[in-house]
């Protein structure tokens, strides 16, 4: 099966870029996504990237993808305090999409 | 439609209780999916249903779990016999076939004592 890790925690000052990474270890994970989850609430989706694609860009969010290494990265460009949540990758496939998640990454805003 | 509701959020039951959960998920989303997180962890896939149809189960969904989505829209999951190590949050997701976008619940959160 899949190991999805990503390191423990981040803390970034407002203002700055924050950059959120991610390692997998299998190759079969046909979409990479990275979800965001604040105390109390459901998880939001925040983008994807095809297994194809190298990179995405959505507003504050970037995307990379390093197929050859099997790493992933979130940068969140402009951080604001409330970014401050846990991000958690995760991979899906083709057949049912069940998603595999990381431990998450709590990211700390500070003023 | 608010999205995907589960219910109860909290439930605090005694060892060897048997526990229901429900999930009603987005309307018209054929997919509805069970996934479990424990404190400090990320979600883990239980078991997942097409329509009615339940077509995985992970190997942690143990003899004692039991889900179901009878008429197609909403689901159940039952834990009969609870143990210390069932305590955790218990998420619920629905999604349109050929729609990469899982929608999550709040989630229930299980305490068993």
């Amino acid at each position: 099966g899949e190991d999805v890790e990503q390191s423990l925690f981040l803390s970034v000052r407002e203002g700055d870029s924050s950059v959120i990474n991610c390692t997998y270890t299998d190759s079969s994970s046909t979409y990479l996504y990275w979800y965001k989850q604040e105390p109390g609430a459901g998880l939001q989706l925040l983008t994807y990237i095809f297994s194809n694609m190298d990179m995405k860009q959505d507003q504050r969010l970037t995307v990379l993808l390093n197929k050859k290494d099997k790493h992933l990265s979130l940068r969140i460009a402009d951080t604001q305090t409330g970014d401050s949540a846990i991000y958690f990758c995760a991979g899906g496939s083709n057949a049912g999409n069940m998603l595999t998640f990381g431990g998450g990454t709590r990211l700390m805003v500070k003023p | 439609d608010t999205g995907v509701s589960q219910n109860p959020r909290h439930k605090i039951t005694k060892r060897g209780q048997n526990v229901t959960f429900r999930c009603d998920p987005i309307s018209e989303h054929n997919r509805l999916y069970w996934y479990r997180q424990t404190l400090g962890q990320g979600p883990e896939f239980l078991t997942y249903f097409q329509n009615e149809a339940q077509l995985e189960k992970s190997r942690l969904l143990s003899d004692r779990f039991s889900a179901e989505r009878p008429k197609g829209s909403f689901s159940t999951l039952e834990i009969q016999r609870t143990e210390q190590g069932d305590s955790a949050m218990y998420l619920c997701a629905s999604s349109l076939v050929g729609n990469l976008e899982q929608f999550f619940g709040p989630g229930t959160r299980l305490t068993v004592l």
